[in-house]
């Protein structure tokens, strides 16, 4: 089946370390999206990248990295400089580049917890 | 810039009634809109989109919403509520000349009471 995989699941880290959440996806999309969500404040863009080697900073983007070496995969790391790192992550892609009608197909999240 | 607005946290139906959920939005040009729902725990899961075309949307789970350009919304309707639909809903915009971002409403979670 396709879709979009996060890994992992939970995952817990002490303040002051980076930590890499990955996200693959074999559905041959172009674009990837990344994603922080709050309680009661929605999703909010992080980054999003619409080609492989190319990728764009969100309303969000301070205090993360992403890298797209590969079109299958976007990992965002969430370093020591983001101020409130504890939330759940969405990874999305979605099917073609420019293709502003096409719905975003999601991830099933990850949940991290900072202390 | 694009937004969303769901102005309801929370909307609470008995079983078998309608249910309704809000959403408004603001453009610059023309949108595309978009519903999505979230169950506990899980990724968002696509149920309609408005394009171009009738304002009446069906989508999926017996789901369907109302484009109304005048007064810039795009509610969520389901004319017999289940329980099971008792989840986090999100409408979502795009702008066609602003690019390929997505902007989503802040969520209403929808309560069904048997």
């Amino acid at each position: 089946d396709g879709g979009i995989t996060q890994s992992p699941k939970y995952l817990f880290r002490k303040e002051g370390q980076n930590v890499t959440l990955s996200c693959e996806q074999n559905l041959n999309h172009d674009a990837m999206y990344w994603y922080r969500q709050d309680p009661g404040q929605g999703l909010r863009l992080i980054y999003y990248s619409q080609i492989v080697n190319d990728f764009q900073k969100g309303d969000i983007a301070e205090g993360y990295s992403v890298s797209r070496e590969k079109k299958e995969s976007f990992p965002l790391t969430v370093t020591s400089a983001q101020k409130n790192p504890t939330a759940f992550y969405l990874c999305a892609s979605s099917p073609q580049t420019g293709g502003y009608n096409s719905p975003l197909h999601f991830g099933n999240g990850t949940r991290l917890t900072v202390t | 810039a694009q937004s969303v607005a769901q102005p309801e946290d929370q909307v609470n139906v008995a079983e078998g009634n309608p249910l309704t959920v809000k959403c408004t939005y603001s453009v610059s040009g023309n949108p595309y809109l978009f519903w999505y729902v979230q169950y506990p725990n899980r990724g968002l899961q696509f149920l309609l989109k408005y394009i171009t075309g009738d304002n009446l949307v069906k989508g999926s789970y017996g789901f369907e919403a109302e484009f109304n350009k005048s007064q810039t919304s795009f509610h969520l309707k389901k004319p017999s509520a289940l329980v099971s639909d008792s989840a986090l809903y999100f409408c979502a915009v795009r702008d066609r000349e602003g690019g390929n971002k997505l902007t989503f409403g802040g969520g209403t979670r929808v309560l069904v009471k048997p």
